[in-house]
């Protein structure tokens, strides 16, 4: 079976230009969550959708990151503009359920390096 | 608001055992989980404990006590591909589809 999908798995990008990541959970999956992880802040939950409709987005950090979820089978997150401050790893992440319990299944991860 | 606290580096030689710490505050506990980290790869599921004990699972068990605040993962028989970092999260107190995450444990296994 398929696990979460992330595209690309690098990127490297001038400030100020716009990035695109991509995701595609889990077939049957029907949350999904974007996560930031940098070794100062560790792992932080950007935005996450249930059934498509995004649920809470508090923790974006500004105006200049947008999530977006067409379809239950794909999300991207974009920065425009994107700055230095902005390199990390982000993770995409997809579970089934409603449940605070439910397992949370992890895509490979894009590498972001903004210069 | 909700605090967790993890050793940052441990090591450890292949074959012993190793405890790994996690305290928290929470002011609603709605369980908590461990992840497994390889450098450079994404966070796998490890355990998910809500009542407190020890719970088995091959070489690996986790142990809970909400009275105290206190969490440890037990690896036992350590291999060198158990090196990696170890993360503590909890399910936040308003909301539990969000998880809040400590910073990790880094495991380095020794031969």
């Amino acid at each position: 079976d398929a696990g979460v999908i992330q595209s690309p798995r690098h990127e490297v990008t001038e400030m100020g230009q716009e990035v695109t990541l991509r995701c595609k959970p889990i077939s049957g999956h029907n949350s999904l969550f974007w996560y930031r992880q940098t070794m100062m802040r560790g792992l932080e939950l950007l935005i996450y959708f249930n059934n498509n409709v995004p649920i809470d987005d508090s923790g974006m950090p500004e105006d200049r990151f947008s999530a977006k979820m067409p379809n239950a089978s794909f999300s991207t997150l974009k920065i425009q503009p994107s700055e230095p401050r902005d390199s990390a790893v982000y993770f995409c992440a997809s579970s089934t359920g409603t449940s605070g319990s439910d397992t949370q299944y992890f895509g490979p991860g894009t590498r972001l390096t903004v210069l | 608001g909700q605090n967790i606290d993890q050793p940052t580096e441990m090591t450890a030689t292949e074959g012993a055992i190793v405890q790994i710490n996690c305290t928290y505050q929470t002011s609603g506990f709605n369980g908590l989980f461990w992840y497994q980290q390889h450098a450079g790869e994404a966070p796998t599921f490890l355990s998910y404990n809500v009542l407190d004990g020890l719970e088995e699972k091959g070489r690996f068990s986790s142990f809970l006590s909400r009275s105290k605040g206190y969490s440890y993962l037990l690896l036992k028989e350590l291999q060198m591909k158990d090196s990696a970092s170890y993360l503590c999260a909890l399910p936040h107190a308003g909301n539990n589809r969000k998880l809040i995450w400590g910073l990790g444990t880094s495991l380095a296994v020794n031969p």
